[in-house]
This record gives structure tokens, sequence and C-alpha cells, in this order.
């Protein structure tokens, strides 16, 4: 099966400081990977799509000198929270497309929950 | 305007009963719609896509269906578990693959 892993899960840092968060995937090519916030009780939202080779496509309101993501090769994206702040805390993750389908299955990674103090 | 909507917002059933969540939507042009389940502080999983033509689908004791005319869709959990308690999650795809329209999502809990 298609798997997806985030990296870290938990992570907690101060006011002020960059997290990076890594989403890699396992067993199959992604061209394009999908980076999502989640609050509480709330359905996931889409922050910006990331391409494999090229710069992401951020949606509107996603600030993306805030959210700095890169997509380095077809198994890995990371997504860099810099200068976090408390209202940064929440729920990301993650979810890439296997290269060479036309069925649009995303695989999610496990998320990792950001909180900043 | 583009939109999902779910019910109910949550549900609380007795193991072993059977349920059914719906799915209403507004999105067009449409490709497919797909169910996730997400435990609490994970990530979705899916469960079913279906598109235009497929009118049911199942996957093990989950069985969705969609009437692409009334732009409606259901979930139907039969035999339910404990395991089951989670955010069931509807997600139509618009014009392309990468366009996905959320819904709010199911709360499920499954009491013994």
């Amino acid at each position: 099966g298609a798997v997806v892993s985030q990296h870290p899960s938990r992570v907690i840092c101060k006011s002020g400081t960059s997290v990076k968060i890594e989403c890699r995937s396992l067993d199959f090519q992604a061209t394009t990977m999908f980076w999502y916030r989640q609050f509480p009780k709330k359905s996931l939202m889409l922050m910006a799509t990331s391409n494999e080779g090229s710069k992401a496509t951020y949606e509107q309101g996603v600030e993306k000198d805030k959210f700095l993501i890169n997509h380095a090769s077809l198994t890995l994206s990371t997504l860099t929270v810099t200068s976090a702040h408390p209202e940064d805390s929440s729920f990301y993750i993650c979810s890439a497309r296997r290269t060479g389908t036309n069925t649009g299955e995303l695989f999610f990674g496990e998320g990792s929950r950001l909180t900043v103090l | 305007k583009n939109q999902v909507e779910q019910s109910p917002q949550s549900l609380i059933i007795l193991e072993g009963k059977n349920c059914t969540l719906q799915c209403n939507y507004t999105v067009s042009p449409f490709s497919n719609l797909r169910w996730y389940k997400q435990d609490t502080g994970r990530g979705p999983v899916s469960l079913t896509i279906m598109t235009f033509s497929e009118n049911t689908k199942s996957n093990g004791r989950y069985t969705a269906t969609l009437d692409a005319d009334t732009k409606q869709s259901s979930l139907h959990i039969t035999a339910s578990q404990l395991s089951d308690s989670a955010s069931y999650i509807c997600v139509v795809s618009g014009d392309s693959n990468y366009q996905l329209i959320w819904g709010a999502g199911t709360k499920l809990i499954i009491k013994p």
C-alpha cells in the first residue's frame, strides 16, 4: 500500500523559532504533495500545493514567507513554519498523489501537531 | 458557490448498530466524491472514491452511494464497532483532481 510518513508527529517550540515538518512518500513517487492545516473540530484547510522541482502554489490568505515549502525530490516535501507564534499552533497534515495515476487518490500522512509557546 | 455539506454534525450509536451519514454537494463540474475516515489526531484514511458513473461502492462494512442527479452521497456503516468512532469526511473533487472541496465532517461515536 501507499504510505506517507510525517515527521515529527509532535513538536513544541518557543515563539520566534522556526520548525520544519517533513512529509515523505515511502513506497511511491509523488510529483505533487499537499499541505493542510486543521483546527480543532474543523475540517482540513488546504494551505499549498507542492510540486517537485518548482515553487509551491499557495492558497489565498496563506503567507508564503511564513510557511516555506520545499519539494526537492519525488519522495520528500518539507514545510517550515518560520518565526513561529502561538497562533501558528495547529495540526498540520500532508498528502501525496502517486505519480502516474489519474484517479487523483491522495494518501495522507499521520499529521504533525505543532505547539508554539 | 462550491460547497459540501454533511449531516448530522455528530452521531452517537450503540456498538453493533448500523448508521448512515449524509453528504450533499453543490460542486460543479464534478469529478469524483471521496469519503475519508479520520481518527482523532491522525491523518485521514481513504474509504471510497466514486466517479460520476458509479452509484455504489463498498469497502468492508462501509458502503457509499452516489446520486449525481440530486448531488447526494451517503456512507452506510454496518454492524458498527468501537473502532469506527472517528470523523467521517466527504470530499468532492471539482474540475481537476487537485480541486478538493471538503465537508466539515460527521463525528461518529460508537458506545459499547
